[in-house]
């Protein structure tokens, strides 16, 4: 069965540091990988996804992701963090079948100024 | 503007009483999901529907039904059945399968009075 681990439950980094949030992945295909962010009381937004091709993903509001096929891993980085994005941040893995996601437990961002 | 509209916002349901989530989305998406939210694990799909007048059951199906009679509609019911409705409701649509970008309502916070 696909499972995703997010090994960190919570991270606080200054702003204008440098940001990298685990996920790995358990699957035996290869996989649709995403990320996703959600602000407090909100839905999902979709940040980036990996489908195929280029392992180093980009994706909007300057954070990029590399798939990592040996190590099974698809972490989430921005090299300079603002204080808008304190979020709560998922990793998903698509099923070989259909669109149906399997998330990560999620990482909780803080922000400190 | 094109989106998902989920309501209420906050919802409560008293002791065997049956409530029902309402999710409209006017993006023109075939499939629509539900999807559950408990602090720290995560989203949890609840059912699913790739057409209008079918849906699948997800991981989590037990004490909850649902419909797809319209294109645009997808209410979730949760029943008195289940014992533990106390979570954050999330409801998504996809243009179509295999890895398509989930887009999400702004979900609906059910609890237990």
């Amino acid at each position: 069965a696909q499972s995703v681990t997010q090994p960190d439950i919570h991270i606080t980094v200054s702003e204008g540091a440098s940001l990298e949030l685990r996920c790995n992945y358990s699957y035996g295909a290869t996989p649709y990988l995403f990320w996703y962010v959600q602000s407090p009381g909100q839905g999902l937004q979709l940040l980036l996804k990996y489908f195929s091709g280029d392992t180093l993903v980009q994706g909007i509001k300057g954070f990029e992701a590399e798939f990592k096929r040996s190590q099974s891993s698809f972490n989430l980085r921005k090299p300079s963090v603002h204080w808008s994005d304190a979020a709560e941040y998922f990793c998903a893995v698509g099923r070989e079948y259909g669109n149906k996601l399997v998330f990560g437990a999620g990482t909780i961002l803080r922000v400190k100024s | 503007d094109g989106g998902i509209t989920q309501s209420p916002k906050y919802l409560f349901r008293k002791e065997g009483q049956n409530v029902t989530l309402s999710c409209e989305q006017n993006l023109n998406h075939d499939a629509m999901y539900w999807y559950r939210q408990d602090p720290g694990q995560g989203l949890r799909l609840i059912y699913y529907s790739q057409i209008v007048n079918d849906f699948q059951k997800g991981d989590i199906a037990e004490g909850y039904s649902v419909s797809r009679e319209k294109k645009e509609s997808f209410p979730l019911t949760v029943t008195s059945a289940q014992k533990n409705p106390t979570a954050f409701y999330l409801c998504a649509s996809s243009a179509g399968q295999g890895g398509e970008k989930l887009f999400f309502g702004s979900g609906t916070q059910l609890s237990v009075l």
